[in-house]
Formats: structure tokens, C-alpha cells, sequence
């Protein structure tokens, strides 16, 4: 069974300082991994696709992959309150996904 | 902008009884996936359909059915609801598989008694 484990499982920052969150997983030498926002009672938004190792940049969201050392981050520039949910990490593997638990984000005006 | 709608959006089932949860979807996807998310964890795959008239297994099937009559619906079926089916149900689209984006739905909050 793949694992995709996330840290930490919650998180407070102010407006506008930096979001750093994390995801390390089992294997990963042939996925591809996205991370997902999930404000309280909705479904899932997706909110940065990778697919190789480095930098991929969607607005103020910034995935970093390095496959070598099994972990991929999300950092949110200038957080909002409305940047406040859970935010998902998921492995995509043989055509499946492995989602983590989730880390909780909460930003404070 | 994708659209994938569930019905119902909340329901509650006693113990034994049998739930259907339905799932629409416009994208003209081939796939399509049916997830639960219990409380404070990530989503595990229930079984998920790539055409019409044919679905396959996720990583946990037991307990659950699904139902893919056309590209557009695709349902998951208790046929005898327990307790720890309790959960929120998500149903997805994706265009060719896991490795497109998957577009989700606002979820099923299903209460078993």
C-alpha cells in the first residue's frame, strides 16, 4: 500500500507570512503528485499539479518535488484568511490516487 | 469549468437499509470515482468506473456497489448500510485516468444509525 504521510497536521500563520507545508511518501520514482484545498464542507479544489522534480508555480502557490529524498511541499506566498482549509496531498501511482491526511491551515488577519 | 453534482447532499440511513448516492457529471470524462473521507483523514478509493456499463474496484469495495449506466452518472450503492459506512462521500471525474486532474463533487455527508 502506498503511503503519503503529511506534516504538520495543523498550522497557524499570520496574513501574509509564508505557508510551508509537507509530504513525504513511500515510493515515487514514476508519479506525479497534486495538491488539493478543502475548505470546511466542500469537495476538493486542485491547486498545483508536478510532475518532475524542481519548482512548479500556480499564483501564490509553489510545489516543490525532490523524489530522491521522498517529499514534495506546498508554500502559500502572502496567505489570506480565505486561504483557511485543509489542504490534501495526493500521489498519483498505477493509474490511482493516495491521498495524505490533511493539514490543517488556519490564517489569522 | 468542470461540473460534477452529487445527490443527495446529505442523508441519513439506518442500519441495514440500503443508500444510494448519485453522481452527474458534464466534462465528458471517462472516468469517474467514487471516494470516502472519514473524519480528519484523506479520501480512499471506493471503485471507479473508465466507461459506461463497466466499474472496477478501488482499494476498499467491501460493503459498497457501484453503477456506471451512462458516461454522465455514475452511482455507489449500500446494499445493507452499517455504521462505520458513516462518512462523506466524493465522487470525481477525471478525463483518461489518476494522471489527469481530477474535478470532485461537493460531496454525500451520509449518517448510518
Amino acid at each position: 500500500q502506498q503511503k503519503v504521510q503529511q506534516s504538520p497536521e495543523s498550522l497557524t500563520v499570520s496574513e501574509g507570512a509564508m505557508a510551508s507545508l509537507n509530504c513525504t511518501f513511500s515510493d515515487g520514482t514514476s508519479d506525479n503528485f497534486r495538491w488539493y484545498r478543502q475548505h470546511s464542507g466542500k469537495g476538493l479544489e486542485v491547486l498545483v499539479s508536478i510532475f518532475s522534480d524542481g519548482e512548479k508555480e500556480e499564483g501564490r502557490f509553489t510545489a516543490h518535488l525532490n523524489r530522491a529524498s521522498l517529499h514534495v511541499s506546498l508554500h502559500i506566498r502572502e496567505p489570506q484568511p480565505s486561504d483557511s482549509a485543509v489542504y490534501l496531498c495526493a500521489k498519483n501511482n498505477n493509474n490511482r490516487i493516495f491521498f495524505g491526511d490533511g493539514t490543517q491551515l488556519v490564517v489569522k488577519p | 469549468e468542470a461540473a460534477v453534482t452529487q445527490s443527495p447532499r446529505s442523508k441519513v440511513a439506518v442500519t441495514g437499509g440500503k443508500v444510494t448516492l448519485s453522481c452527474h457529471q458534464t466534462n465528458n470524462h471517462d472516468y469517474m470515482y467514487w471516494y470516502r473521507q472519514d473524519t480528519g483523514h484523506g479520501l480512499r478509493l471506493i471503485h471507479y468506473s473508465y466507461v459506461a456499463d463497466s466499474t472496477e474496484k478501488g482499494d476498499i469495495p467491501d460493503g459498497y456497489k457501484a453503477s456506471r449506466p451512462s458516461q454522465e452518472n455514475f452511482s455507489l450503492i449500500l446494499e445493507l448500510a452499517s455504521l462505520s459506512q458513516t462518512a462523506v462521500y466524493f465522487c470525481a471525474s477525471s478525463e483518461r485516468g489518476a494522471q489527469d486532474t481530477q474535478y470532485f463533487g461537493p460531496g454525500t455527508r451520509l449518517l448510518v444509525l
